[in-house]
């Protein structure tokens, strides 16, 4: 059965601190890593990783994959109060698309 | 960019009443999910279909969860009877380039 596991589960910080968001899978047959933002319902598509050490970068955001040592990485820097979310994790492999439970995450003004 | 509605976006019911939720593809998608996210919980894959054939229902529960998909483009989901566990936001999406999934804004379910 695949696994996603991130950490941290839940985080605060203030804004215009960078945090750093963990993503540690086990999956058959990998194909990609996908990080979703979810604010209210609908997670909303962030970035998708398929090859080792390319970082994916968009303004403040900015995520790489080791498929070597299974796992990601999300950074956020000079965050803003729009960044608080729960940042969703998921894999997709043999099982389909896997989550992870999630890093609810919220910037202090 | 084009994508899903659902509705309706809330609904309370009773315990083993039944429920149907409806997923609309604004464009033309040929691959479309059905999730559940339980409250502190990532989305779980409840059903993937290919055009209006299952791809995967592995992990609906079959004796109380059933979908369909008309005519490749429209889905129902329905459940019957509701327990309380069943208490959660059902996501529909749809499948872009690349594996790329697309959600849909959602209906909360709460069970009473």
């Amino acid at each position: 059965e695949d696994k996603v596991v991130q950490s941290p589960l839940s985080l605060v910080v203030h804004e215009g601190d960078t945090v750093t968001l963990n993503c540690s899978y086990e999956v058959t047959n990998f194909r990609s890593l996908l990080w979703y933002k979810q604010e209210k319902k609908a997670p909303t598509f962030l970035f998708m990783l398929t090859s080792s050490g390319i970082e994916k970068k968009s303004g403040r955001l900015s995520s790489i994959l080791d498929k070597k040592e299974l796992f990601s990485i999300l950074n956020i820097t000079a965050t803003q109060t729009g960044d608080s979310a729960i940042y969703l994790c998921a894999v997709l492999g043999a099982d389909g698309l896997t989550f992870g439970k999630g890093t609810h995450l919220i910037i202090q003004p | 960019e084009a994508g899903v509605a659902q509705s309706p976006r809330y609904k309370i019911i009773e315990k083993r009443q039944s429920v149907a939720f409806w997923c609309n593809p604004i464009s033309g998608h040929a691959t479309l999910y059905w999730y559940q996210q339980i409250l502190g919980q990532g989305p779980k894959l409840l059903i993937q279909f290919q055009n209006n054939g299952v791809v995967d229902d592995s992990q609906l529960p079959k004796d109380r969860f059933s979908a369909e998909r008309l005519k490749g483009v429209d889905s129902t989901l329905k459940i019957q009877p509701a327990k309380l566990e069943d208490s959660a936001v059902y996501l529909c999406a749809w499948g872009g380039a690349r594996d790329t999934q697309y959600f849909g804004p959602g209906t909360r379910l709460t069970v009473l």
